[in-house]
């Protein structure tokens, strides 16, 4: 089956530690994207990256870090330099192209207490 | 300002009526016109997907764009409990660094009630 797929589904951690969450998909596509949403707030972009070992902020990086080194991975880095970061985190990956629709995947919750 | 405004609802509806959902934005260089579908805990899908003006209908669902007025709508016919979810309206531009970006309404949160 081809897809996006988030891993953990649930990841609790302590506040001051960084933690990274993995994204990976098998669909061939060249761009990938990270979102964060909060209750009550549509996605925000956090990073995307439109090519392998490439990759640009979007509107609220500062205290996320990323890196693609491979077509299929796009994990996402939680540093303790983020000020709120339990919230629900999604992967999305879409082909090169300004037309084309973004596959998302199943996120994951992130609680920092 | 934000680039694309939605009422956030919630909007509570019997089975069986016509829902409206409704996306305004600010941008006129958006092409590409989206709505998405999430489930509770879960990641959107992808339901309707438009280029430029115009109407699109799939099955039950609906699609309006108004570029004149940046406007754009869905529509629901006999609505099912199964329609009970989070709506997000998207869209992108054409051209520009921006390639591939959405920018996303805030979602409407829809309860079908039997």
């Amino acid at each position: 089956d081809g897809g996006i797929t988030q891993s953990p589904k649930y990841l609790f951690r302590k506040e001051g530690q960084n933690v990274t969450l993995s994204c990976e998909q098998n669909l061939n596509h060249d761009a990938m994207y990270w979102y964060r949403q909060d209750p009550g707030q549509g996605l925000r972009l956090i990073y995307y990256s439109q090519i392998v070992n490439d990759f640009q902020k979007g509107d609220i990086a500062e205290g996320y870090s990323v890196s693609r080194e491979k077509k299929e991975s796009f994990p996402l880095t939680v540093t303790s330099a983020q000020k709120n970061p339990t919230a629900f985190y999604l992967c999305a990956s879409s082909s090169q192209g300004e037309s084309d629709e973004q596959y998302f995947g199943p996120g994951t919750r992130l609680t920092v207490t | 300002q934000k680039e694309v405004e939605q009422d956030p609802g919630p909007l509570s509806v019997p089975e069986g009526a016509i829902v409206s959902l409704n996306c305004t934005y600010s941008n006129s260089a958006f092409q590409y016109f989206m709505w998405y579908r999430q489930y509770s805990r879960k990641g959107p899908e992808l339901l309707m997907y438009t280029y430029s003006s115009g109407n699109k209908e799939d099955g039950r669902f609906t699609a309006q764009v108004d570029k004149s007025s940046k406007y754009i709508s869905l529509f629901i016919r006999d609505s099912q409990p199964s329609d009970s979810a989070t709506y997000l309206c998207a869209m992108s531009e054409v051209g520009g660094s921006t390639l591939g970006r959405l920018y996303f309404g805030r979602g409407t949160q829809l309860t079908v009630w039997p």
